[in-house]
């Protein structure tokens, strides 16, 4: 069975540094992409980017470009969303998620979700 | 960016009632990349429909999809208590990916 499972929740200050993680199982990992999603409390969904773990081809959605970093370790078969400098704006619930074949298709199987918390 | 309009924002109905949810988009997309997601509290969403009308593996055939162009529409033939939760639309043809900001089916 295809899984993904997210790395546990964190707390942070502003301007720390930070790297949550995304790792499959179930699956050959190097032949489908990793997206992320992003739920701010008591909001909607964001979809942030989307990575292809066998050549690290990585696509932004504009509005995350630069305020994040999407990664991928195929020896470990784990994808990986970080910060350089937290905001408290990133306070949100982070999702792992892959599409079913291609990098157009839905996302048919998703992470728990990491919770992020930034707060001094 | 495509900006997806979900309404309504709430719907309140009874078990065993009809829901109609409805997705607008601000520019055509292709039915072969719209998709329907359900998420429950504390849970990730879940794939109900993807290619505008074609159901996620092991997802009850009282959930329907229908539409083109800009409007699109997520139907629960008969509401069951496990159904009451939020659902948003997707569209993943153009970049980047987006979402609607969701409807929310409660119990009357």
């Amino acid at each position: 069975d295809v899984q993904l499972v997210q790395s546990g929740a964190e707390v942070g200050k502003p301007g720390e540094s930070l790297k949550i993680s995304c790792k499959g199982s179930g699956y050959t990992f190097t032949d489908y992409w990793i997206g992320w999603v992003r739920q701010k409390p008591g909001k909607g969904l964001e979809w942030m980017g989307i990575i292809y773990p066998e050549d690290s081809d990585t696509r932004y959605n504009p509005s995350f470009q630069g305020q994040v970093t999407i990664s991928a370790d195929k020896s470990t078969g784990t994808a990986f969303l970080q910060w350089s400098s937290l905001k408290a704006s990133d306070t949100a619930m982070y999702f792992c998620a892959r599409p079913s074949s291609g990098l157009a298709d839905s996302f048919d199987y998703w992470g728990q979700g990491t919770l992020v918390t930034v707060s001094s | 960016e495509i900006v997806l309009t979900q309404s309504p924002g709430t719907l309140s109905l009874s078990p065993g009632e009809r829901a109609t949810l409805s997705c607008r988009t601000s520019q055509s997309v292709s039915p072969a990349y719209f998709a329907w997601y359900q998420q429950k509290p504390g849970q990730a969403p879940r794939l109900l429909i993807y290619g505008a009308f074609r159901r996620a593996t092991g997802i009850p055939d009282r959930f329907s999809g229908s539409g083109s162009g800009t409007d699109f529409t997520l139907t629960i033939s008969r509401l069951e208590p496990e159904d009451f939760a939020v659902y948003y639309c997707q569209q993943y043809g153009n970049s980047p990916r987006t979402f609607g900001q969701g409807t929310r089916i409660e119990i009357k």
